[in-house]
């Protein structure tokens, strides 16, 4: 099993739509959780953190849920530029980031 | 605008020669990674430093790659000799200790 999952996609979903995206890891011990995107032929970039009483950042919100050991991004009135990858970063302890492979989204017109 | 930056944006290369990437952490940032992504295998993390210290190189064949950090400014990645299965884009990142890290443009490497 891998330490971070995510459903690769892609999600198709329509301007304005609301989409949300799961990933799951398999260390109990893990500390930080993050939500990267990454644009085509870029680099990732941090979205945002992900704390445990949950954070939101405009239309961006992210939850933890320790018990199920999975994150969560959703994002609302999806947006064109909105299209891209996103990937979820987990750290444990003193640890480098693990990466999940990336959900894909398209958002269409 | 603090940002890690990297060189060469793009290599093209034969098979058998050698590749030195480079990469130039945020200043302050104590821990620099090296990462390869590719189509099939995602992002993985090749290697990484602490305050310039080796402290895990375990993704890297190490037979044929090599990571250095010879001052706090510069942090190398070298392939010899390069081959085929080697051509992706290799990352830089740096952070400071168990919190986000932030990722360099790449080296787009092709190993003909």
């Amino acid at each position: 099993r891998k330490e971070v999952e995510q459903d690769p996609g892609p999600f198709n979903v329509p301007e304005g739509a609301t989409v949300a995206f799961n990933c799951t890891y398999s260390n109990s011990a893990s500390q930080s959780f993050f939500w990267y995107r990454q644009d085509c032929r870029k680099e990732p970039k941090l979205l945002m953190s992900v704390y445990s009483s949950g954070n939101e950042d405009g239309r961006f919100t992210a939850q933890l849920n320790r018990a199920s050991q999975y994150i969560s991004l959703l994002i609302r009135d999806s947006k064109l530029s909105d299209s891209a990858t996103y990937l979820c970063a987990v750290n444990t302890g003193r640890r480098a980031l693990t990466f999940g492979s990336g959900t894909r989204l398209q958002v269409q017109p | 605008d603090a940002r890690v930056t990297q060189t060469p944006r793009h290599k093209v290369t034969e098979m058998g020669q050698e590749v030195t990437m480079r990469c130039q952490p945020i200043l302050g940032h104590n821990t620099v990674f090296w990462y390869r992504q590719t189509m099939m295998q995602g992002l993985e993390l090749l290697a990484y430093f602490r305050n310039r210290a080796p402290l895990d190189d375990s993704g890297m064949p190490k037979d044929r790659f090599s990571a250095e950090m010879p001052d706090a400014t510069l942090a190398t990645l070298k392939i010899q000799p390069s081959e085929p299965r080697d051509s992706a884009v290799y990352f830089c990142a740096s952070g400071l200790v168990g919190v986000e890290q932030f990722f360099g443009p790449g080296t787009r490497l092709t190993v003909l």
